[in-house]
């Protein structure tokens, strides 16, 4: 089982503060993925990153996918309370579309 | 974009009754789609690969008999949960691959089941 352990797992921040979460794993992924969920809907992709040493930005939110391609972070700068949400990382292996899902930060921003 | 809906968003039944959810790829083909359950604040869970023309793959927990999967055509997959009780109640989310060739995934909008 791969395993992608992502942390925190809640968190609670005031409107305009910086934030990172990590998603952590022991095996190789080809690709890792960060999705935003709302509550009541589907995840909706933010990102792919692909290359080891990869750094994407997405307006505030930079991701980075580690050079060794086992972990990755998103970083939010000045965190708005539209930010909050469930936060999900997933690593995928090869070209199997079966993707290994963190356990999600739920963040919340409070204005 | 490519768009996938699932129907219906919410459905309210009697402990013992089967459920129907449908998995639609609108404007492109699926030979593959995943089906998902999520508790509340949590992540989801991977319950099965649904392949076009032959049987779902399920995840190891996972009752193949209670989660029947139907993949019949390249745009829809079923997922029904057949004698339901209290215990599946659960958001239930497909995902189908865009055929991008870069593991992305597009999800549906969820089926809430509340089973009475």
């Amino acid at each position: 089982t791969q395993l992608l352990e992502q942390s925190p797992q809640f968190l609670s921040i005031q409107e305009g503060e910086n934030l990172t979460v990590y998603c952590n794993s022991s095996s190789v992924f080809s690709s890792l993925q960060w999705y935003r969920q709302e509550p009541g809907e589907g995840p909706v992709l933010l990102v792919t990153v692909v290359t080891g040493g990869e750094v994407k930005k997405l307006k505030r939110l930079t991701f980075q996918f580690g050079d060794a391609r086992k972990d990755s972070s998103l970083h939010i700068t000045a965190a708005q309370p539209g930010d909050t949400g469930l936060y999900l990382c997933a690593g995928a292996r090869g070209s199997n579309y079966k993707l290994t899902f963190g356990k999600g930060t739920l963040l919340t921003v409070n204005p | 974009g490519a768009v996938v809906s699932q129907h219906p968003s919410r459905v309210i039944c009697k402990s013992g009754t089967s459920v129907k959810i449908e998995c639609r790829s609108l404007d492109f083909q699926a030979t593959t789609m995943f089906w998902y359950r999520q508790f509340p604040k949590q992540s989801l869970m991977l319950m099965a690969t649904s392949n076009e023309g032959s049987k779902a793959t399920y995840e190891q927990g996972v009752e193949k008999d209670k989660f029947l999967i139907n993949h019949a055509s390249l745009t829809l997959s079923t997922l029904t949960v057949t004698s339901a009780h209290p215990e599946d109640s659960s958001f239930y989310i497909c995902s189908a691959d865009r055929g991008s060739g870069a593991n992305v995934l597009t999800f549906g909008a969820g089926s809430r089941l509340t089973v009475l």
